[in-house]
């Protein structure tokens, strides 16, 4: 059964911190992983697409990285600021059926 | 580009009646897709077309649900007759070649 997990469920840091989100996922036949960003009552916004073939992406004070022999993917995010806090999601696609399956998400608070 | 739009943003309904929600896909998107959102089941593909075609339709949750995409520019979700469990943010994703998806602000129904 391919399944997404997210570790840790939620998270409260100060702001400065560097952070890291994490989400591994059973099936490694991926077609690509995707990271996004959720603010409370709103829709997601897309952070960060890594393609099967690559291992990392970055996007200013965000980096996503893949492996996966291992099945993981990390969410690096730098010099936190109280905007950062959201929900963050992962998001794995598989080959051949554009089947997304979706992290139960991490929560994020940034504490000013 | 103004985005994947939904309509209406909230919707309260009785139970029985039908409810039709709409998407407007990013133009030149040829996938698109149906998530549903609920605390206790995070977010669930319904259902999703490429080419204006249904291609799998596993998550749909019961005959009372359909979905249908007469064109490239225009896709509907239709629950009948709803039930106060269908209450839920159901989102609307498009995407090229499943090259990373955008979700647009979802429909937030309430079926009382």
């Amino acid at each position: 059964k391919q399944e997404v997990t997210q570790i840790p469920a939620a998270l409260s840091v100060p702001e400065g911190e560097n952070l890291v989100l994490n989400c591994s996922f059973t099936d490694s036949a991926i077609y690509n992983l995707q990271w996004f960003r959720q603010d409370p009552g709103k829709g997601l916004t897309s952070l960060l697409l890594i393609q099967s073939s690559q291992r990392e992406q970055t996007s200013g004070r965000l980096n996503a990285s893949l492996d996966k022999s291992s099945g993981r993917s990390t969410l690096y995010i730098a010099a936190s600021q109280p905007g950062d806090s959201a929900t963050y999601l992962c998001a794995v696609s598989y080959t051949g059926g554009f089947k997304t399956i979706f992290g139960a998400g991490t929560r994020l608070f940034v504490k000013a | 580009d103004a985005g994947v739009i939904q309509s209406p943003r909230h919707e309260v309904t009785e139970m029985g009646q039908e409810v039709t929600l709409r998407c407007k896909p990013i133009s030149g998107h040829n996938s698109l897709f149906w998530y549903r959102q609920t605390m206790m089941r995070g977010l669930e593909l319904l259902i999703y077309f490429n080419n204006n075609v249904p291609i799998d339709d596993s998550g749909m949750p019961e005959d009372r649900f359909s979905a249908k995409m007469p064109n490239a520019s225009f896709s509907t979700l239709k629950i009948q007759p709803s039930e106060p469990r269908d209450s839920a943010v159901y989102f609307c994703a498009s995407s090229v070649d499943n090259l990373g998806a955008f979700f647009g602000q979802g429909t937030r129904l309430t079926v009382v």
